[in-house]
């Protein structure tokens, strides 16, 4: 079964407006972490949220911010005020075992969505 | 945040070569690192995890001897593509940790097997 779903395969948005990102997961692990990164055509991958499962508050970065839903194991990423720079593809990934100690433990990724830009 | 750097990004080699790719760990010490392969328009799909010192853990489905890593030291690992075919070719790229929540990424490496 997937981990992790993305079900938006492609969006487009206006400029300066907000877009919201689907991703839900499944895990039977009380402990896991919740990442988003950006895939510009370059093919880096850029790290640009991160939500642990027993983090109390949504997690924001900038224009970035994520809306963790546990209950309904959804981890939405939100764009505000989209710029023509934030075309690319968006991946949503997921790590069990949220401690330091989870660090060697692999990401499981999203199918991805990719995200244009419109001027 | 802390650097991954990846080499080369992108090689073209004969059918039936091999090519060998290196992920280094520029200021940390990375005693996991993790190798994926990306196909066009796909997501990132785990390959192996490797740790320093030891032997690598494939995932299910991929072939140990044709993809082998190589963690020798806490600042770098390597995957050699063996006897590379045309199916072969793909985009690989690799993390690493530093013992905090992040996993940071290296460049990628665009792999095309003529």
């Amino acid at each position: 079964a997937q981990k992790i779903t993305q079900t938006q395969p492609g969006m487009f948005v206006q400029e300066k407006e907000a877009v919201t990102l689907d991703c839900t997961y499944d895990t039977s692990d009380p402990s896991y972490g919740l990442f988003w990164y950006k895939q510009p055509s370059s093919g880096e991958m850029i790290f640009l949220i991160y939500q642990g499962s027993y983090d109390q508050q949504n997690a924001t970065e900038g224009r970035y911010s994520l809306n963790f839903q546990k209950a309904r194991k959804s981890a939405n990423l939100v764009i505000s005020a989209s710029q023509l720079g934030d075309s690319a593809m968006y991946f949503c990934a997921m790590r069990e075992g949220a401690s330091v100690k989870a660090a060697g433990n692999k990401l499981t990724f999203g199918g991805g969505t990719r995200v244009l830009v419109k001027p | 945040g802390a650097v991954v750097s990846q080499h080369p990004s992108w090689v073209i080699c004969k059918s039936g070569t091999s090519v060998k790719i290196e992920c280094r760990s520029l200021d940390f010490q990375a005693t996991t690192m993790f190798w994926y392969r990306q196909f066009p328009k796909q997501s990132l799909m785990l390959m192996a995890t490797s740790n320093e010192g030891s032997k690598a853990t494939y995932e299910q489905g991929v072939e140990k001897d044709k993809f082998l890593i190589n963690h020798a030291s806490l600042t770098l690992s390597t995957l050699t593509v063996t006897s590379a075919h045309p199916e072969d070719s793909s985009f690989y790229i690799c993390s690493a940790t530093d013992g905090g929540t992040e996993a940071f990424f290296g460049q990628g490496t665009r792999l095309t097997v003529v």
